[in-house]
């Protein structure tokens, strides 16, 4: 069965750190690129970070950008995401998930590349209060 | 940055119903578009991808369409089960993934 388990959550106080883990099974996970995404409470959900298969190309959204940190370890079907400097406003539920892609043939041989996510964690909470 | 904007943000209506939501980009995404359901307290679910293509295992009362800046997801005739928060996402811009707001679909 594929899955996708996340930990790591806590309370944890304004400016402190916390590193959340997702754990892959049931599929090649060094083939794949994945994704964290968040949740606020009683909010929509946002994107927060993607890494590539081999962790050659790495994204953040600008709300996160120079406090978490992306990572990977293909050998332990692991991903992981480095959360310093938190805030208030970084309390959700944080999601691992998984980019898929499908091809799609075009005119004079050329192939278009389809990303979503399709395979989803059950997520874990983040609270940063004092 | 690519912004999403769903319409409505919610909406009533009844079991059999045909139920339309519509996707928004601010620029041209081509086909770029995915849509996700979303049930109290659980994780989003992949619906469609690529704007029309259906997710395996998911009903064919499930449709999306659309292309450039404007996207629709129809629930042909809405079931008990189809009462969530639905999600739009381009991955038009795969270094800056984003979601639309979410659409509330409740029972009327």
């Amino acid at each position: 069965e594929v899955q996708l388990v996340e930990s790591g959550g806590g309370l944890v106080k304004p400016g402190g750190s916390l590193r959340l883990s997702c754990a892959a099974s049931g599929f090649t996970f060094s083939s794949y690129s994945m994704n964290w995404v968040r949740q606020a409470p009683g909010k929509g959900l946002e994107w927060v970070s993607s890494i590539s298969s081999s962790s050659s190309y790495i994204y953040y959204a600008d709300s996160v950008k120079g406090r978490f940190t992306i990572s990977r370890d293909n050998a332990k079907n692991s991903l992981y995401l480095q959360m310093n400097s938190l805030r208030a406003e970084d309390t959700a539920v944080y999601y691992c998930a998984r980019d898929q892609r499908a091809a799609r043939p075009a005119a004079e041989g050329v192939i278009y590349y389809y990303y979503y996510m399709d395979v989803w964690g059950k997520g874990t909470t983040v609270t940063v209060s004092s | 940055d690519i912004q999403m904007t769903q319409s409505p943000s919610s909406l009533s209506a009844s079991v059999g119903d045909r139920v339309t939501i519509t996707c928004r980009a601010s620029q041209s995404i081509s086909s770029y578009l995915n849509w996700y359901q979303q049930k109290p307290g659980k994780a989003p679910k992949l619906l469609i991808y690529a704007a029309s293509s259906l997710q395996s295992g998911v009903p064919s009362r499930f449709s999306g369409s659309g292309s450039g800046t404007d996207f629709t997801l129809t629930i042909s005739s809405l079931q008990p089960e189809d009462f969530a928060t639905y999600y739009c996402q381009q991955s038009y811009s795969t270094s800056m993934y984003t979601f639309g707001q979410g659409t509330k679909l409740e029972i009327k």
